[in-house]
């Protein structure tokens, strides 16, 4: 079992959709947990952290359950320009370590 | 101020042949990481350098060598290259080691090994 799951995808939505997507990990000690966002051929990059009481970044929100060990990421009135791969990504360690662990990411692909 | 930059972006290597992809970042960070990234496997730490001075190894480092040259700059060394190491190889820096600090990624070397 990996240590991070999600959903490969891909979510095909037309644009001003709302798609949300889950992502579990094994690691109950797991301390930090992010959202990269990945285009085509291009590098990740960090869309948001989530936060034990959830966070929200305009249409954007992350939702934390530890006691089920689950991520999610909520998109609401989804653009063109949101169609890329979406990486869960966790942090093994606490404290002193910042060893990230990375989902295979879930592709999301905006129609017009 | 241009972040992280790799080079090369392409490369293609014949089994045995060697070579090393570069990485330096302008942002003062003090920690360092190569990943790699095939398909529905996700992003693995190959090495790592928590600061100046240090390295260690992560979840995949047979095959390869590091080097933490300053502050600045994080080497890849590939010593006798196998078709297993085709991938994207992925540099990243951030300003600390510890916590929840954002890790920026450079745009990637993609190589293939024949």
């Amino acid at each position: 079992r990996k240590e991070v799951e999600q959903d490969p995808g891909p979510f095909n939505v037309p644009e001003g959709a709302t798609v949300a997507f889950n992502c579990t990990y094994s690691n109950s000690a797991s301390q930090s947990f992010f959202w990269y966002r990945q285009d085509c051929r291009k590098e990740p990059k960090l869309l948001m952290s989530v936060y034990s009481s959830g966070n929200e970044d305009g249409r954007f929100t992350a939702q934390l359950n530890r006691a089920s060990q689950y991520i999610s990421l909520l998109i609401r009135d989804s653009k063109l320009s949101d169609s890329a791969t979406y990486l869960c990504v966790v942090n093994r360690g606490g404290g002193a370590t910042n060893k990230l662990i990375f989902g295979t990411g879930t592709l999301l692909a905006v129609q017009p | 101020n241009a972040g992280v930059t790799q080079t090369p972006k392409f490369q293609v290597l014949k089994t045995g042949q060697s070579m090393t992809l570069q990485c330096a970042q302008d942002m003062n960070h003090n920690s360092m990481y190569w990943y790699r990234q095939d398909p529905g496997m996700g992003l693995r730490l190959i090495y790592y350098s928590a600061s100046e001075g240090t390295t260690d190894k992560g979840e995949v480092p047979n095959g390869y060598n590091v080097s933490r040259l300053n502050k600045r700059e994080f080497s890849l060394r590939l010593e006798s290259a196998a078709p297993s190491q085709t991938s994207v190889y992925f540099c990243a820096s951030s300003e600390s080691y510890g916590g929840t600090a954002e890790q920026f990624f450079g745009p990637g070397t993609r190589l293939t090994v024949l």
